[in-house]
Parts: structure tokens; C-alpha cells; sequence
């Protein structure tokens, strides 16, 4: 499959509580995205890293590249229940416009 | 930003009838854009990749000639969706890409539903 893996598939957790999702890919990338989409909505852009990076933060995500494993992680401190979603990274292979998303993780944020 | 409407949001139709989806960018001109479909509780599949002013490329397993594209200017696709059938039915986003950054910026998606 081109797709990537992202684990867990699903996340449950209590809100105040650290969440952390994990993607793995396949090819060389030029960067990598991270996505949220509320169920049955579209995407809202969470943070671009690219591939000289090693990790970006914005508010309560921070986001970590690690290419020699290829493998991203992103963290939401602090979870609220608003952060109920599902979340996806998507790469950009190195050389072409192709973006290949992950499989996305659940994410239950309980009040 | 760069920013990417799609219109309708959400449309439905007869089986065996055909469906428009536009793609614009609207602050920024898409040398490429890019249609994606989403199933129910499933990640988002490239479907073809346009260039402004020359034929889609699509991916393996979609067929051209059900998922017709034009990418007629530098600010607009359309995804016409012919003969729907209800397996048809899915989550269709654009997403737009300004040369050379190779970076997308996505549509808000279109659902499509069958009957």
C-alpha cells in the first residue's frame, strides 16, 4: 500500500491528558503535514514540517520529524474535549507534487 | 494564506445523473491541483493530478472517463462525477499547488451522496 501508517488507530483519553500520535512513511519526503478532520467535515491544516527540520511547535502541538526513522509524532498538550477528531499526516514525496496520507488516528478527548 | 474553496459542500443526487465540483484557489495561482475521494472512517486517496491546460493524470484504478477533470485556468478545476452510482458516494477534495514549493494547500471537501 502507498499509504503511511499512523498508530494507534484510535485514542481514547481524559481531557487535561497528553495525546500522541505517531506516523511512519516509505519514501524520501520533502515535508510533512498534519491534519485534523472533524467527523463527516474537511480538513483544517495543523503544521507543515519539512524535511531539515527536527521539530516545530504551534500552541498546544508540537511536532517532531525524524527522517533516519521515518517517522513523525505529534503531541497535543493539554487535550480538550474540541480536540475529539481524526487526525492525518500526509507526506510530500521528494521530486513530485504527490502527497500520500496516512491512515489517520481517532482521537476521543472525554470531558 | 493560500486559500482553497470548493463549491458545492455538500450535494445530492439521482443515480445514473452527473455532478460538477469545483476546485477554486483563491488567492494564488495552482499550476497543479489534485482530487482526493475519503470513504466513511477512511484516509484520503489521490485520485488524478491536473495541470492548468493539459490532460489529468490519474491513478491506478480510476477511470477517466467516469471522473472527468478540467483544469481550464490557473484558479479553477472541476471534478465532474458522470453516470453517479451510489458507490459513487464519498467525500471528494481538491487540494492546489503553486510551482515551486511543491507544497498543497486543501479544499474544505464536497460530500457526494447517491440515491
Amino acid at each position: 500500500s502507498q499509504q503511511g501508517e499512523e498508530d494507534p488507530q484510535a485514542l481514547s483519553i481524559q481531557e487535561g491528558e497528553n495525546a500522541t500520535m505517531n506516523c511512519s512513511y516509505k519514501t524520501s519526503i520533502n515535508n510533512l503535514q498534519w491534519y485534523r478532520q472533524n467527523s463527516g467535515r474537511g480538513l483544517v491544516h495543523l503544521i507543515l514540517i519539512r524535511s531539515n527540520e527536527r521539530e516545530k511547535h504551534s500552541g498546544r502541538l508540537r511536532v517532531t520529524l525524524d527522517t533516519s526513522k521515518k517517522s513523525s509524532s505529534l503531541l497535543i498538550t493539554a487535550s480538550r474535549a474540541a480536540d475529539t477528531a481524526s487526525y492525518f499526516c500526509a507526506t510530500l514525496t521528494s521530486g513530485t507534487y504527490k502527497y500520500i496520507f496516512g491512515t489517520g488516528t481517532r482521537l476521543k478527548v472525554l470531558a | 494564506g493560500a486559500v482553497v474553496s470548493q463549491h458545492p459542500s455538500w450535494v445530492i443526487c439521482k443515480s445514473g445523473t452527473s455532478v460538477k465540483i469545483e476546485c477554486r484557489s483563491l488567492d494564488f495561482q495552482a499550476t497543479t491541483m489534485f482530487w482526493y475521494r475519503q470513504f466513511p472512517k477512511q484516509s484520503l486517496m489521490l485520485m488524478a493530478t491536473s495541470n492548468e491546460g493539459s490532460k489529468a493524470t490519474y491513478e491506478q484504478g480510476v477511470e477517466k472517463d467516469k471522473f472527468l477533470i478540467n483544469h481550464a485556468s490557473l484558479t479553477l478545476s472541476t471534478l465532474t462525477v458522470t453516470s453517479a452510482h451510489p458507490e459513487d458516494s464519498s467525500f471528494y477534495i481538491c487540494s492546489a499547488s503553486d510551482r515551486p514549493s511543491y507544497e498543497q494547500y486543501f479544499g474544505p471537501g464536497t460530500r457526494l451522496t447517491v440515491t
